[in-house]
């Protein structure tokens, strides 16, 4: 069984550009959330899509959005790139959320940003 | 705003020995708390997890104990190897919405 797949696994941007990361959940899986992980902050939960809708939502600026696909497929904009955006950005997929318990609900190995 | 605060950032282990990470929520509305382990280079993996139902479990040699009145939970990595040596997140969720810890950075040393 495939795991999630996060594509690119590398990127580097420059200030002021935008991108965009690709997430590809476990198949059946209908929940994804996105993540952002710095060695200062640890990991901040930035969305959750169920079912092509954003369920939940984190304390991010309105630069940072995604949007899912109807094959549960997930992608995450961050335009107007900051140096601070530098992180490696972590997808979690599983059947219907963290709600429904910790043993499903599995992580992809990231995608590490560099903005300079 | 913190709302799962981690301790120790790091832990140095001898091998054989007893690594113990701890974390303290505020949110009384969590009802579900894993633990998760991330080697360099990978997303984290789930390792434990428990709800505030019961005091403690056990999977192998990591336990998890629990006090819901003191509003804290750690992990108990019994016999460390050096294969142990990795990040560990704790973690705590209400519904759909996870909040995680900052980390601690374990090494076992051989």
């Amino acid at each position: 069984k495939a795991g999630v797949t996060q594509t690119p696994r590398y990127l580097i941007k420059t200030r002021g550009q935008q991108v965009t990361l690709s997430c590809s959940p476990i198949s059946g899986h209908r929940s994804v959330s996105w993540y952002q992980q710095t060695p200062g902050q640890g990991l901040q939960f930035l969305f959750e899509y169920f079912s092509e809708t954003q369920r939940n939502k984190g304390n991010f600026p309105g630069r940072f959005s995604g949007r899912q696909f109807s094959n549960s497929r997930s992608e995450m904009n961050v335009s107007t790139l900051e140096l601070g955006d530098s992180a490696l950005y972590l997808c979690a997929s599983s059947l219907a959320g963290i709600s429904s318990g910790a043993y499903g609900y599995t992580f992809g190995s990231g995608t590490r940003l560099t903005v300079v | 705003q913190q709302q799962v605060k981690q301790s120790p950032q790091s832990l140095i282990v001898q091998k054989g020995g007893i690594s113990i990470i701890n974390c303290a929520y505020e949110n009384t509305a969590f009802d579900y708390f894993p633990w998760y382990q991330q080697f360099p280079g990978k997303g984290p993996a789930l390792l434990i997890a428990i709800r505030p139902d019961v005091s403690e479990k056990k999977e192998g040699r990591f336990t998890i104990s629990f006090n819901k009145s003191a509003k804290q939970f750690s992990l108990h990595i019994m016999d460390s190897q050096p294969g142990d040596s990795a990040t560990y997140f704790c973690a705590a969720s209400q519904g759909n919405d996870m909040r995680f810890g900052a980390g601690t950075r374990l090494t076992v040393k051989p």
